[in-house]
């Protein structure tokens, strides 16, 4: 089955520094990955989805210059929190389309494990 | 905000018992499916329901959706102390972009051995 890997699984950080976030799909081609970000006990938000081979695009209210996203192949995005503060310590969380489920697989996605970023 | 709302927000049962799940949403879906979510890790796919699929199974799961309501419940049968964690329900929207899929608040399921 699909598989995707994303480390580190939890960092932790000084405020000031940047923090880089892999995500890669281990046994298939994700042209398309997304970032979501979870506090605790509350649901998943999409930060931004991010295109091979082209700029991510970003949901409303989310900073493009703090949440860097790279999409530089197939199977690898990355989220770098630039500046880290302590009010960007969560739990985030990448995710690629599942393909070859059917018509209907373009809908499901898999998960990574989850990177809990702590800025202190 | 997000599209789904469930319901209850935390269940806690004994094993063997049987745990139900709602779910509500707002507009027009594509499908909908529902993820689990162990406690610190990544959510994982249990199923998918169509909009033109009103019950669906798979093992111990049984999906229901009423797009006339815009509802939909997930039933776990002989509940097992494993299935502790949280259950989300997604939507998708009829355009079927996976980039359109929205999470639904979530159910935290204790299961008591």
């Amino acid at each position: 089955g699909a598989v995707v890997s994303q480390h580190p699984s939890w960092v932790i950080c000084k405020s000031g520094t940047s923090v880089k976030i892999e995500c890669r799909s281990l046994d298939f081609q994700a042209t398309t990955m997304f970032w979501y970000r979870q506090f605790p006990k509350q649901s998943l938000m999409l930060m931004a989805t991010s295109n091979e081979g082209s700029k991510a695009t970003y949901e409303q209210g989310v900073e493009k210059d703090k949440f860097l996203i790279n999409h530089a192949s197939l199977t690898l995005s990355t989220l770098t929190v630039t500046s880290a503060h302590p009010e960007d310590s969560s739990f985030y969380i990448c995710s690629a389309p599942r393909t070859g489920v059917g018509r209907a697989g373009a809908n499901v996605l898999t998960f990574g494990a989850g990177s809990r970023l702590t800025v202190l | 905000s997000q599209q789904g709302e469930e319901d209850p927000q935390a269940l806690s049962i004994q094993e063997g018992e049987n745990a139900t799940m709602n779910c509500s949403y707002k507009t027009s879906i594509n499908n909908l499916q529902w993820y689990r979510q162990n406690s610190g890790r990544g959510l994982v796919h249990l199923i998918l329901i169509r909009s033109n699929e009103r019950e669906k199974h798979s093992g111990r799961l049984r999906v229901t959706l009423d797009t006339s309501k815009k509802s939909s419940s997930l039933l776990i049968t002989a509940s097992r102390a494993a299935d502790t964690a949280s259950y989300f329900c997604a939507t998708a929207k009829p355009s079927g972009s996976a980039r359109q899929l929205t999470f639904g608040s979530g159910t935290q399921l204790t299961v008591l051995p």
